[in-house]
């Protein structure tokens, strides 16, 4: 039982690249969510899917885009990378029944 | 808007002293608080949790403390050790918001000192 899991670990993009981050957990949750933590900042929701075949926006979307591509697995794309990117991505889950989320290892991601 | 507020970025104690981590929250649909633990280069962890029904939870040398009155929790760490070091974050979920949403603080990096 691996819980939250994120590939890769760390990247470094120049500007104007894309990439996918991947996320996948093995809880049988419902609902999943991609945060960005920056200093002093906290975690910010990204985007969360709610159930499967369902995303939504959340705080700090602008610049990505998300799919739900099956129940497990939540991708997070960055079409053209730039430096406000820069920062470290975590992937969490959680269940029908209550609030707690249980979070990936998360994805330092580094834009030049 | 920050919604959750934690306006204390550090705080330090002895081995064996109790740390006590302060939150505020200005949105009344809050219902439901958590903390979450943070080591360096990990995800953030589950530690505990209170409902607005209450005004305290206990889950060993952890407690926290909710003042719906004042918007403002507060979690207790008794006696605290040095693994205890870590960025702690408050988070808040409101009754009826769709998957769960949470809004988190800045986060506390708590240091104890040995």
């Amino acid at each position: 039982n691996a819980g939250v899991t994120q590939t890769p670990k760390f990247q470094v993009l120049k500007t104007g690249q894309s990439m996918t981050l991947q996320c996948a957990q093995d809880m049988n949750h419902n609902s999943m969510y991609w945060y960005r933590q920056d200093p002093g900042m906290g975690l910010r929701l990204i985007y969360y899917s709610a159930s499967e075949g369902t995303t939504d926006k959340g705080e700090v979307p602008n610049g990505y885009n998300v799919s739900r591509l099956n129940k497990r697995e939540f991708s997070l794309r960055l079409e053209s990378a730039a430096p406000s990117q820069t920062s470290v991505y975590f992937c969490a889950s959680s269940s029908s029944g209550g609030p707690e989320q249980f979070f990936g290892p998360g994805t330092r991601l580094t834009v030049l | 808007d920050q919604q959750v507020k934690q306006n204390s970025p550090s705080l330090s104690v002895q081995e064996g002293r109790i740390s006590i981590l302060n939150c505020d929250y200005t949105n009344s649909m809050f219902d439901y608080f958590l903390w979450y633990k943070k080591y360096p280069a990990e995800g953030p962890t589950f530690l505990i949790s209170i409902s607005s029904i209450k005004d305290k939870n206990e889950d060993g040398r952890f407690t926290v403390f909710l003042n719906k009155s004042a918007k403002h929790l507060s979690l207790h760490i008794v006696p605290s050790q040095p693994g205890d070091s870590a960025v702690y974050f408050c988070a808040a979920s409101a009754v009826g918001t769709s998957g769960s949403r949470l809004t988190f603080g800045e986060g506390t990096q708590l240091t104890v000192n040995p």
